[in-house]
């Protein structure tokens, strides 16, 4: 059975860190692209970033690029998601998802059960 | 504003056939694969239709996709009160190198 389970949210004040894990089970992780997929309260689904099965390639969306960082452990099946100068527009429910192949461009076919971000001072 | 252009929101009676859209370019649906996403309140979204048409097991026969030139489709038949949720569709873009989201459309089950 896959499993993804996340851990690291947290309220955090503008300008700070954060990092998300999302511990990965029931497949062959090093096979498989994994992304970063956020939700605003009240909002629709927002992709992140997404990283290659060997970790070699990397994408991220504009909000986030410079400031966000994802990577895997592949002998720990776990990705993170490095989250430096956050700001209050990246409050959000972020998921962990895996992708349905090794390529960063395909979607997802099993998610996280989301962790809750909050940027406020 | 998003990329995908999907109707804010959707409306069906128990039993009844409805389909939502999912309208975008030929760098996103034009070009890659199509997948559908449900997202019951409060809960994590849910694979229901990926590469354009196909169904995950556990997926019920109810739910179809289907893809033509920059346009995407998810039916959905049979409808019951347990398919009221928010549908979302996906699909890379390889002008921006991101994976676009539509809006999502809000599915009410009179």
């Amino acid at each position: 059975e896959v499993q993804l389970l996340q851990s690291g949210g947290d309220l955090v004040q503008p300008g700070g860190s954060l990092r998300l894990s999302c511990a990965v089970s029931g497949f062959t992780f090093s096979s498989y692209a994994m992304s970063w997929v956020r939700q605003a309260p009240g909002k629709g689904l927002e992709w992140v970033t997404s990283i290659s099965g060997s970790g070699g390639t990397t994408y991220y969306a504009d909000s986030v690029k410079g400031r966000f960082t994802i990577s895997r452990d592949n002998s720990k099946n776990t990705v993170f998601l490095q989250m430096n100068s956050l700001r209050a527009e990246d409050t959000a429910v972020y998921y962990c998802a895996k992708v349905e192949s090794s390529s960063a461009w395909d979607g997802a076919d099993y998610w996280g059960q989301g962790t809750q971000v909050t940027v406020s001072s | 504003q998003s990329v995908l252009t999907q109707p804010p929101s959707t409306s069906g009676t128990p039993g009844q056939r409805v389909t939502i859209s999912c309208s975008g370019s030929n760098s996103n649906i034009g070009g890659n694969y199509v997948y559908w996403y449900q997202q019951l309140p409060g809960a994590a979204p849910k694979l229901l239709i990926y590469r354009n048409s196909q169904r995950p097991s556990g997926v019920p026969d109810r739910f179809s996709g289907s893809k033509s030139a920059t346009s995407a489709s998810l039916a959905i038949s049979g409808l019951r009160s347990e398919d009221e949720a928010d549908y979302y569709c996906a699909a890379w873009d390889d002008s921006l190198n991101d994976e676009v989201f539509g809006g999502g459309t809000k599915l009410t089950v009179l």
